[in-house]
């Protein structure tokens, strides 16, 4: 049974720094992992999609890492903006298009 | 803004009911999907529609009825409601059916049947 880890839960951080998002999975046998953004009472926004034959994702500031093998994905966000501020999460999609997400990370970027 | 909405974003009703959840995306996606919270971070698809037109229908009990007005709409109907279909039921849309583009989520709808 597939699980879906974040870490950190919560993150604060000033304006302008760099940082990183980690997000482990049991199950190596995925079809994509995607980076997600969760604003306040609003629904998930796919930030990145990696496949599982690839290896990373840019978008703009954002970048996103996969290592099937290890079960590791990282999100990296360059010079944060408060406007970054919201919930981050993963998620793994299996090869019958259902999702396992994890419980998120909280970020917070200080002016 | 630029979302997949789902209204109503809570719903209690009696078993044997009929009910309606709505979704909408103002994305310019030609594929909408159906998911079910089996549990805390799993999501079942149920059911899944390109440009109108039924795409993947999962097993689930055919008290369930996706309907497709236009392709930035797809609703879900549920009739007999029983207190197994008791979950959180998710919106998603994507630009094409092609598993290579993201999706994007609405909020969901918890559905409680007592």
């Amino acid at each position: 049974k597939q699980e879906v880890t974040q870490i950190p839960a919560a993150l604060s951080v000033p304006e302008g720094e760099n940082l990183v998002l980690n997000c482990s999975f049991t199950d190596s046998a995925i079809y994509n992992l995607q980076w997600f953004r969760q604003d306040p009472g609003k629904g998930l926004t796919s930030l990145l999609l990696i496949q599982s034959s690839q290896r990373e994702q840019t978008s703009g500031r954002l970048n996103a890492s996969l290592d099937k093998s290890s079960g590791r994905s990282t999100l990296y966000i360059a010079a944060s903006q408060p406007g970054d501020s919201a919930t981050y999460l993963c998620a793994v999609e299996d090869y019958g298009q259902n999702f396992v997400f994890g419980p998120g990370t909280r970020l917070s970027v200080l002016p | 803004d630029t979302a997949v909405s789902q209204t109503p974003k809570y719903l209690v009703t009696q078993m044997g009911n009929d009910k309606s959840i709505k979704c909408e995306q103002n994305l310019g996606h030609d594929t909408m999907y159906w998911y079910k919270q089996d549990s805390k971070k799993f999501l079942k698809i149920m059911f899944s529609y390109n440009n109108k037109e039924l795409i993947i229908n999962e097993t689930v009990p055919n008290r369930f009825s996706p309907k497709s007005p236009d392709k930035a709409h797809l609703n879900l109907h549920i009739n007999s409601l029983e207190l197994g279909d008791s979950a959180v039921y998710f919106c998603a849309s994507s630009l094409r059916p092609y598993r290579e583009d993201g999706y994007t989520f609405g909020s969901g709808t918890r559905l409680t049947v007592v």
